[in-house]
C-alpha cells in the first residue's frame, strides 16, 4: 500500500524552464493538496482539490497551476521556474476536505532548486 | 499576526523528561487540531489530532486543547532521543486546507 507518492524527487531547473510534479494516491481519498516547505516557514497551501473536477487556489498560488487529472492523481506545474520557487513539495490527501477529518497523508515531497 | 504560532526551539530536555511542545492560533471558529512530527529530510507524520476542548491522550503523548485561549499543547512523557524531530501545528478553521505553524525543534538528549 504505497500511500501518496511524489515524483520526482529530486530536481534542478534552470529559471524560466518549466517542468510538472506528479502526485498519486491510492487511499480513494476525495482530497489532495499541494504545500511547499521553506525554513523557517512552515508548509504554505499552493494549491488543493476538494475533490475530483475542483481545484482552488491555497496562500501562494502564484506561478503555479494545477491539474485534478482524476480522483487519483494531482500534478503541480511551474511554468516558468524562479529561483523564489526553491522550496520542498509536498503533496497531500485526505478522506474529505471538511473539518479536515483524520488530518493528511503526505508523500515524500520534492526537493526543487532552481539556478 | 500569523494564523498559527509555534515557537521555532531547539526545546531542549533530558531523556525520560516531559516535552511541552506549545501553538497558538488566531481563527476563534477552528474547528480541528493536529500534531506531525517531522523528521529531518522526511515529511510530516501525523501523531494526534483533537477537536474536544480538554485533554486527549494517546501513548505517550498528551494534546491538550484550550479554545477559549486559543491554544493547543502537545505533552511528549518519558521522551526519548529518537523524539527528536520538528513538530508541526496545524489548524483547520473551515475555510481551504490545513493551516501549518513553522514548526518547534525538539531535542531529546541522552
Amino acid at each position: 500500500n504505497a500511500g501518496v507518492t511524489q515524483t520526482p524527487k529530486f530536481q534542478v531547473l534552470k529559471t524560466g524552464q518549466s517542468m510538472t510534479l506528479q502526485c498519486a494516491q491510492d487511499m480513494n481519498h476525495n482530497s489532495m493538496y499541494w504545500y511547499r516547505q521553506d525554513p523557517g516557514m512552515g508548509l504554505r497551501l499552493i494549491y488543493y482539490s476538494a475533490s475530483e473536477g475542483t481545484t482552488d487556489k491555497g496562500e501562494v498560488p502564484n506561478g503555479y497551476n494545477v491539474s485534478r487529472l482524476n480522483k487519483r492523481e494531482f500534478s503541480l506545474r511551474l511554468e516558468s521556474a524562479a529561483p523564489s520557487q526553491t522550496s520542498v513539495y509536498f503533496c497531500a490527501s485526505s478522506e474529505n476536505a471538511g473539518r479536515a477529518n483524520y488530518g493528511y497523508t503526505f508523500g515524500s515531497g520534492t526537493r526543487l532548486t532552481v539556478v | 499576526q500569523k494564523e498559527v504560532e509555534q515557537n521555532s526551539g531547539p526545546l531542549s530536555v533530558p531523556e525520560g523528561a516531559i516535552a511541552s511542545l506549545n501553538c497558538t492560533y488566531s481563527d476563534r471558529g477552528s474547528q480541528s487540531f493536529f500534531w506531525y512530527r517531522q523528521y529531518s529530510g522526511k515529511s510530516p507524520e501525523l501523531i494526534m489530532f483533537i477537536y474536544s476542548n480538554g485533554d486527549k491522550e494517546d501513548g505517550r503523548f498528551t494534546a491538550q486543547l484550550n479554545k477559549a485561549s486559543q491554544y493547543v499543547s502537545l505533552l511528549i512523557r518519558d521522551s526519548q532521543p529518537s523524539d527528536s524531530a520538528t513538530y508541526l501545528c496545524a489548524v483547520y478553521t473551515g475555510r481551504r486546507a490545513l493551516t501549518f505553524g513553522s514548526g518547534t525543534r525538539l531535542q531529546v538528549q541522552p
